[in-house]
């Protein structure tokens, strides 16, 4: 099966960028995705990737993927303090639903 | 975009009580549905896969006696935690997939926050 992994903590400062790093095992899967969650609350989907791209940039996130080494990761630029939060890196196979969740990064933003 | 609705959001039980928590997908039909337990501070573990009109699939490690998972419909999945004791305390998140549509976007629900005393 799948194994995602990601540090589980990233301290930045207000305005700087963030980049939360995840790596995966299963060279197959298909969609990669990230999550966020805010405290006590359920998942948003921040954006996704197909294995097939090597970068993709929605406003303030950049995500880019290094299929050779299994490493994905999120880019945040101009970080700001509603940002903090947990974020997870997900992935799925093709025509299987199930997604596979990495450890989750907590981010926290210093005022 | 499609909405997965997952309610109750937080429910207090008593210990050895049983606890339903409901999935439903709002605006599309989902044959399948998962759900997820998170620890505190840990990430989603992948519990079981709902199948609208058989039996739900588990991961290695969950009871299936003790969570009881019934899809009764191509909206709705129900996760019933049945003798809840206090390790049962977490979080459950359900989620889905629309299969009809082009996008590739699990939605998940709110989650429901279990306590059990």
């Amino acid at each position: 099966g799948e194994d995602v992994e990601q540090s589980l903590f990233l301290s930045v400062r207000e305005g700087d960028s963030s980049v939360i790093n995840c790596t995966y095992t299963d060279s197959s899967s298909t969609y990669l995705y990230w999550y966020k969650q805010e405290p006590g609350a359920g998942l948003q989907l921040l954006t996704y990737i197909f294995s097939n791209m090597d970068m993709k940039q929605d406003q303030r996130l950049t995500v880019l993927l290094n299929k050779k080494d299994k490493h994905l990761s999120l880019r945040i630029a101009d970080t700001q303090t509603g940002d903090s939060a947990i974020y997870f890196c997900a992935g799925t196979l093709e025509g299987y639903q199930k997604v596979t969740f990495g450890t989750g990064t907590k981010l926290q933003v210093i005022p | 975009g499609a909405v997965v609705s997952q309610h109750p959001s937080r429910v207090i039980c008593k210990s050895g009580t049983s606890v339903k928590i409901e999935c439903r997908s709002l605006d599309f039909q989902a044959t399948t549905m998962f759900w997820y337990r998170q620890f505190p501070k840990q990430s989603l573990m992948l519990m079981a896969t709902s199948n609208e009109g058989s039996k739900a699939t588990y991961e290695q490690g969950v009871e299936k006696d003790k969570f009881l998972i019934n899809h009764a419909s191509l909206t709705l999945s129900t996760l019933t935690v049945t003798s809840a004791h206090p390790e049962d305390s977490s979080f459950y998140i359900c989620s889905a997939r629309d299969q009809q549509g082009a996008g590739t976007e699990a939605f998940f629900g709110q989650g429901t926050r279990l306590t059990v005393v």
